[in-house]
């Protein structure tokens, strides 16, 4: 069965510092990998989508990156603000890339404090 | 440029009801996913739509069913509602169904059953 496992389950930092997410997935075969953002009650905000032969992607202070020989990918925050208090999602699809294709991680709650 | 739209937000409906959920994919989307997300989980998939037929499927009873109409938009249904019903519905839309490309969500519509 695929899964995704994220970790931590939650995390509080202060503002200023930099954190990093872990995602472990054991979805096969491997389509690509997604990291949504997520405000809590609304929708998922894509942050980057990376395929197999990227190992590392960038967006503004967010940076992911990929070993599909482990299959664990991470999400680096840099300098971290108030705003970036979310729920952050580790998506990954399989070689179909259809959305019954997805498989969802849990996610990582985020707080940041002043 | 709108993003995906989902009406309403809110939603309180009693047991056995019926309900209505609605998404406006974003501009140059022709597909719609439905997601369920249950407080605290990652979101499951119920279906997706494209050239107005249902193409795939994920593990949800009949009473789930939908729409998709010739400008793209869609409804998710749902006959006689249980009370693990209550969830956040998402909404997502891409421009074909599947590979790499990305989903953009909706902010969702809180359903609550009471």
């Amino acid at each position: 069965k695929n899964q995704v496992e994220q970790s931590p389950q939650s995390l509080i930092i202060l503002e200023g510092k930099n954190c990093t997410l872990q995602c472990n997935y054991t979805v096969s075969p491997f389509s690509n990998l997604r990291w949504y953002k997520q405000d809590t009650g609304r929708g998922p905000v894509s942050l980057t989508i990376m395929t197999f032969s990227e190992n590392t992607k960038s967006n503004g202070r967010y940076t992911a990156t990929l070993d599909a020989d482990t299959k664990q990918s991470s999400l680096h925050i840099t300098a971290s603000q108030l705003s970036d208090s979310a729920s952050y999602i580790c998506v990954v699809s399989d070689s179909g890339g259809g959305a019954d294709g997805l498989t969802f991680g849990k996610g990582t709650h985020l707080i940041i404090q002043p | 440029d709108a993003g995906v739209t989902q009406s309403p937000t809110h939603l309180i409906k009693t047991r056995g009801q019926q309900v209505t959920l609605r998404c406006s994919p974003k501009s140059g989307h022709d597909t719609v996913s439905w997601y369920q997300q249950a407080l605290g989980q990652g979101p499951q998939f119920i279906f997706q739509y494209y050239e107005e037929e249902e193409r795939q499927r994920g593990n949800f009873p009949d009473r789930f069913s939908g729409h998709q109409f010739p400008n793209y938009s869609s409804e998710l249904n749902v006959n006689a509602l249980l009370l693990g019903d209550s969830a956040l519905y998402l909404c997502a839309s891409s421009e074909v169904a599947g590979a790499n490309y990305g989903y953009t969500f909706g902010s969702g519509t809180r359903l609550t059953v009471v």
